[in-house]
């Protein structure tokens, strides 16, 4: 079975400053992962997604991800906040053959001016 | 090209009630999957279906089913309805492929569902 851990339920940063998001991940086989972003009251929307092409993964609106076998995790990014970029964010994994995704429990960004 | 479809956008029913849920995929997606969000459990996977087959199904009881159309567009029922069934009920739509896994699913607004 597979399972994500996203660890701050909530993170607060200034305008301007370094995002960091964290998801940790396990999965017994090759996983392909993904960061979604949803915004109050809307469904989700994909921001970048992994599958093994590359280990660096850039997404929309200057957000990127590494993933990181030995660490097993894909930490999300983006060098400088915006206000519109608070949202919640989910890290979820899904597996060869099967598209259903499990999702982290969500981290919240909030961005002060 | 129209994105994901959910109808109503807002419910409300009583304990013991049923209800279903409609999910129009974007066109050309022939797999539809639901999930479940609520504070308490967060997303939870509920079933996928391709081709009018239920192909994986989540850990929910048995008063919770779906089913997929020609059209590929969907439904899901919840019967008997409990308190803790009030959440966000999400479809996603995606291109069907063999490896399955890694095809993006795009996320309709949601189907806020309320049970007093």
């Amino acid at each position: 079975a597979q399972s994500v851990t996203q660890l701050g339920s909530h993170v607060s940063v200034s305008e301007g400053a370094l995002v960091l998001l964290r998801c940790n991940y396990s999965s017994s086989v090759p996983p392909y992962l993904f960061w979604y972003v949803q915004y109050p009251n809307q469904g989700l929307q994909l921001l970048l997604k992994y599958t093994s092409a590359a280990t660096l993964v850039k997404g929309i609106n200057g957000f990127e991800a590494e993933f990181k076998k030995s660490e097993t995790s894909f930490h999300l990014t983006k060098p400088s906040a915006h206000m519109s970029d608070a949202a919640e964010y989910f890290c979820a994994v899904s597996i060869t053959g099967r598209r259903a995704l499990t999702f982290g429990s969500g981290t919240r960004l909030q961005v002060q001016p | 090209k129209a994105g994901v479809t959910q109808t109503p956008r807002y419910l409300i029913k009583t304990r013991g009630q049923q209800v279903t849920l409609s999910c129009s995929p974007i066109s050309g997606h022939r797999s539809v999957s639901w999930y479940q969000q609520t504070p308490g459990q967060g997303l939870q996977f509920l079933f996928e279906y391709f081709s009018e087959t239920q192909r994986n199904k989540g850990n929910f009881p048995g008063r919770f089913s779906g089913r997929q159309f020609s059209n590929s567009r969907s439904e899901m029922n919840v019967s008997t309805l409990e308190l803790g069934d009030s959440a966000l009920y999400l479809c996603a739509s995606s291109l069907f492929s063999p490896s399955g896994g890694d095809n993006e699913q795009f996320f309709g607004p949601g189907t806020r569902l309320t049970v007093l």
